[in-house]
């Protein structure tokens, strides 16, 4: 069964830190792997999406790290501002399917 | 470039009722798919479409649950009759021709309340 799991849950940082969000999954035969932003109410907005055959992939101050053989992706956020507060979201695709983490909910301090 | 679009935002009603949940997606895009989410599974695949065939609908829970694209710029998502256990943030999603090696585009939901 295709599974996914983040961590941490929840984390509340002061502005200005280095951030490490963690996603893992089983079975790794996928075609890529998204990560998303969710505001609270709102729809969710794709961040970066890395192909399999990628090792990471970078926008802005956001990077994606993929390491396809062991299953896991790690979401890097540098120089944290108040305005990166919502949840994380990553979802490996296995064919069209994407299936989602349960998300890693962001607070960003000022 | 409109986004997905979804209708209603919001939608309460009484259980037993019908209800109808209407996504158009980005122009030009030939998978369309249905999520629901909700605080105990998180986001959960009902439904897809490519070419407006539905290709895989494991996702759907129940028979109360049915799902069509006549045609290429509009789908519904319809529950019939319609429990409190439904009441989630349903979501529409899109991705073009090569869906594989393309970010889904998300809609911005309908927020769904059974009474």
């Amino acid at each position: 069964k295709q599974e996914v799991t983040q961590i941490p849950a929840a984390l509340s940082v002061p502005e200005g830190e280095n951030l490490v969000l963690n996603c893992s999954f089983t079975d790794s035969a996928i075609y890529n792997l998204q990560w998303f932003r969710q505001d609270p109410g709102k729809g969710l907005t794709s961040l970066l999406l890395i192909q399999s055959s990628q090792r990471e992939q970078t926008s802005g101050r956001l990077n994606a790290s993929l390491d396809k053989s062991s299953g896991r992706s790690t979401l890097y956020i540098a120089a944290s501002q108040p305005g990166d507060s919502a949840t994380y979201l990553c979802a490996p695709r296995w064919t069209y399917k994407y299936i989602f983490g349960t998300g890693t909910r962001l607070k960003v301090l000022a | 470039d409109a986004g997905v679009i979804q209708s209603p935002r919001h939608e309460v009603t009484e259980m037993g009722q019908e209800v109808t949940l209407r996504c158009k997606p980005i122009s030009g895009h030939d998978y369309l798919f249905w999520y629901r989410q909700t605080m105990m599974r998180g986001l959960e695949l009902l439904i897809y479409f490519n070419n407006n065939v539905p290709i895989d609908d494991s996702g759907m829970p129940e028979d109360r649950f049915s799902a069509k694209m006549p045609n290429a710029s509009f789908s519904t998502l319809k529950i019939q009759p319609s429990e409190p256990r439904d009441s989630a943030v349903y979501f529409c999603a899109s991705s073009p021709i090569d869906g594989l090696n393309q970010p889904q585009h998300f809609g911005d939901g309908t927020r769904l309340s059974i009474l």
